[in-house]
Parts: C-alpha cells; sequence; structure tokens
C-alpha cells in the first residue's frame, strides 16, 4: 500500500522567495511523479510531472526527483500571490492493470504581497 | 481541451439517506475514471477506479455497497454514496484519464461537496 506523505502542511512566504515543497513516497517501484495545483474552489490541475531521477524545469517551477531517497519536491522560484493554493504530490507504482494515482495531503501555500 | 464537469456542486442531505454524483467528460475519451475523496482531516483518498468494459476496483475502506459507480460510456460516470453518514463529508472528486495526451494525466472536475446533516 503506497504512502505519500507532504511536508510541511502550510508554508506562508513573501512575493519574490524562493519556496520548496517536500513528499515522500513509499513504494520503491513507483515510477511516475506529479505534482498537481488546487486553487480555492477549483479542480486540482496537473503543473508539472517527471519519469526519471533528475530534475526537471519549467518556467518558475522545477521538480527534483530522488528515487532511491523516495522523495521529489518542487521547487518556486519569484513566488507571485497568483501561486497561492493547495499543491498536491502524486505517485503512481509499478501497478498492474490499474492506473493508480496515490496523492499525498497537500501543502497549503500561501505568497503574501 | 479537456474539461471535466461535475454535479452538483455541493449538495447537503439528511443523515442515512443517499445522493447521487455525475461527472461528465467534454473533448476527450475518458477510457478511466478515478473518484477521490478530499475530506475535512486534509486527507486525499482513493475511492475506486472505474474503465470501461472492465471491472470497478474498491480501494480499502470503501465498498461498491456504499459507493456504487455507473460508468457506461467515455464521456460519463456516476457515483452514488448510499447511507450517507457524518463521516462521508468531503469534496468527491471525479478524475478522467484521457490516455490520447499520454503521460497518464489524471483531469479534474471540480468537485462535488456533500455535507451531512
Amino acid at each position: 500500500q503506497q504512502n505519500v506523505q507532504q511536508s510541511p502542511e502550510s508554508l506562508i512566504v513573501p512575493e519574490g522567495a524562493r519556496t520548496s515543497l517536500n513528499c515522500t513516497f513509499s513504494d520503491s517501484a513507483s515510477q511516475y511523479f506529479w505534482w498537481y495545483r488546487q486553487h480555492s474552489g477549483k479542480a486540482p490541475k496537473a503543473l508539472m510531472s517527471i519519469f526519471s531521477n533528475g530534475e526537471k524545469e519549467e518556467g518558475r517551477f522545477t521538480i527534483h526527483l530522488n528515487k532511491a531517497s523516495l522523495h521529489f519536491s518542487l521547487h518556486i522560484r519569484d513566488s507571485q500571490p497568483s501561486d497561492s493554493a493547495l499543491y498536491l504530490c502524486a505517485v503512481r507504482g509499478l501497478s498492474g492493470s490499474f492506473n493508480k494515482l496515490t496523492f499525498g495531503a497537500g501543502t497549503r501555500l500561501a505568497v503574501c504581497p | 481541451g479537456a474539461l471535466v464537469y461535475q454535479y452538483p456542486r455541493r449538495t447537503i442531505c439528511k443523515s442515512g439517506t443517499s445522493m447521487r454524483m455525475e461527472c461528465q467528460a467534454v473533448g476527450f475519451q475518458a477510457t478511466s475514471v478515478a473518484w477521490y475523496r478530499q475530506s475535512p482531516q486534509k486527507t486525499f483518498e482513493l475511492i475506486a477506479l472505474s474503465t470501461v468494459n472492465s471491472a470497478i476496483k474498491y480501494e480499502q475502506n470503501f465498498t461498491q455497497e456504499k459507493f456504487p459507480i455507473s460508468h457506461p460510456n467515455l464521456s460519463f460516470s456516476s457515483m452514488t454514496v448510499l447511507n450517507a453518514y457524518l463521516e462521508d463529508r468531503g469534496l468527491y472528486l471525479c478524475g478522467a484519464r484521457d490516455v490520447g495526451a499520454g503521460a497518464e494525466t489524471l483531469y479534474f472536475g471540480s468537485g462535488t461537496r456533500l455535507t451531512v446533516l
């Protein structure tokens, strides 16, 4: 049974700061890793994904994955008030016929202008 | 683009009654649909995975008897919460997979928020 944990639970940062969100997982055979973002009252929306060890950058956002340490993270450069949302990490294990995504409970980020 | 609509957006029901929620995929073929519950305790739990023409797979702590799901075609799925009680409160989210988009991305609706009195 995959166990996905996120830290911190909540975070307040000033505009322009660099923000780091963490996610750990328990299944060492996990294959795919996502970050979703959910603005208040809106649907969770896929932000970025990574499938192999290392880093991936898209604009102000960078994902870092370390499968050996069962950890991946999301880094936001030059945080903006519009980045304020609930950030959910999701992991897919090496399952059989079911494409099962297991989510963490989320990190609530507030970026203050 | 790929959109997922859920309705109703929110519902209030009396303890012990049942309510049905629906999920509509627009602009893509949803070969599989995952139902999740985001609870007041801040967990994000998978209830079940439904794939057209395959058996619905329920997660531990969730049963077909309590959360029957229908997935009759590639654009529609519905789930009922039977005999709802306080512990069933939460935001029920439908995530549909667009296999055409690759990378197995799930597109979510905005959810149905269930309040139980």
